[in-house]
């Protein structure tokens, strides 16, 4: 559900499995989305992206989807390890920059915990 | 090393005490972002450069934020007479210019006040 102030929303898996982050977006004009993984007392870490001419793209063992006639966007992570323990953020480019640049709008992220 | 630097890592001020907040970018990249993150949020946009021109400032919350990139390298963040709420990890992030690529973040400064 969502996260309000402290409470993100979490998820915990057992080492092994494999992992599915949701985020929504509210605007059909966003055109370009990235995951990041942030760790405790450290920045947002760059994971994959993806553009809105694409509804899937592949990473080492991270795929995103993207899902742009519900606005929706995953992270799914295979065979997830003790290290993937971390928040992850979906972020979208403001739409309301022309071209490729613009600033950031995050979501609210969402907390993976992997159980060994 | 080769990612985006900031310093100091921690900070501590009273409220009223201004702060400046250092930010070197990845060698080569145009674009510059500040980012404000509350305890268990994700970051906020504050302010954008492209070189040493600031394109963007409606992030910042108040007159009292300035940030700077004179020579379109190096950044400074300064906060003013600093408040309580300005409390936060101070985010800075860089992108090349040219196409969709990803804004590459630094691990951020955390500024707590008084």
């Amino acid at each position: 559900g969502e996260s309000v102030g402290l409470h993100l929303p979490t998820l915990s898996v057992q080492e092994g499995d494999n992992s599915i982050i949701n985020c929504a977006y509210s605007n059909s004009a966003s055109d370009y989305f990235i995951w990041y993984k942030q760790e405790s007392g450290k920045g947002p870490q760059f994971i994959i992206d993806i553009r809105s001419n694409m509804d899937k793209r592949q990473g080492q063992r991270v795929t995103v989807l993207l899902n742009k006639t519900v606005k929706h966007l995953s992270l799914q992570i295979a065979a997830t390890q003790p290290g993937d323990s971390a928040v992850y953020f979906c972020a979208e480019k403001d739409p309301n920059y022309g071209g490729s640049q613009g600033n950031l709008i995050f979501g609210k992220g969402t907390k993976l915990s992997v159980k060994p | 090393g080769a990612g985006v630097s900031q310093s100091p890592r921690y900070k501590v001020a009273k409220r009223g005490q201004d702060v400046a907040l250092r930010c070197d970018p990845i060698s080569g990249h145009v674009s510059l972002f500040w980012y404000q993150q509350a305890l268990g949020q994700g970051p906020e946009f504050l302010t954008y450069f492209q070189n040493e021109a600031q394109l963007d400032k409606s992030g910042l919350p108040s007159d009292r934020f300035f940030a700077e990139r004179p020579e379109g390298s190096v950044s400074t963040l300064k906060i003013q007479r600093t408040q309580q709420e300005d409390s936060a990890v101070y985010l800075c992030a860089s992108s090349p210019v040219t196409g969709h690529q990803p804004q590459h973040f630094g691990d951020g400064t955390r500024l707590s006040i008084l």
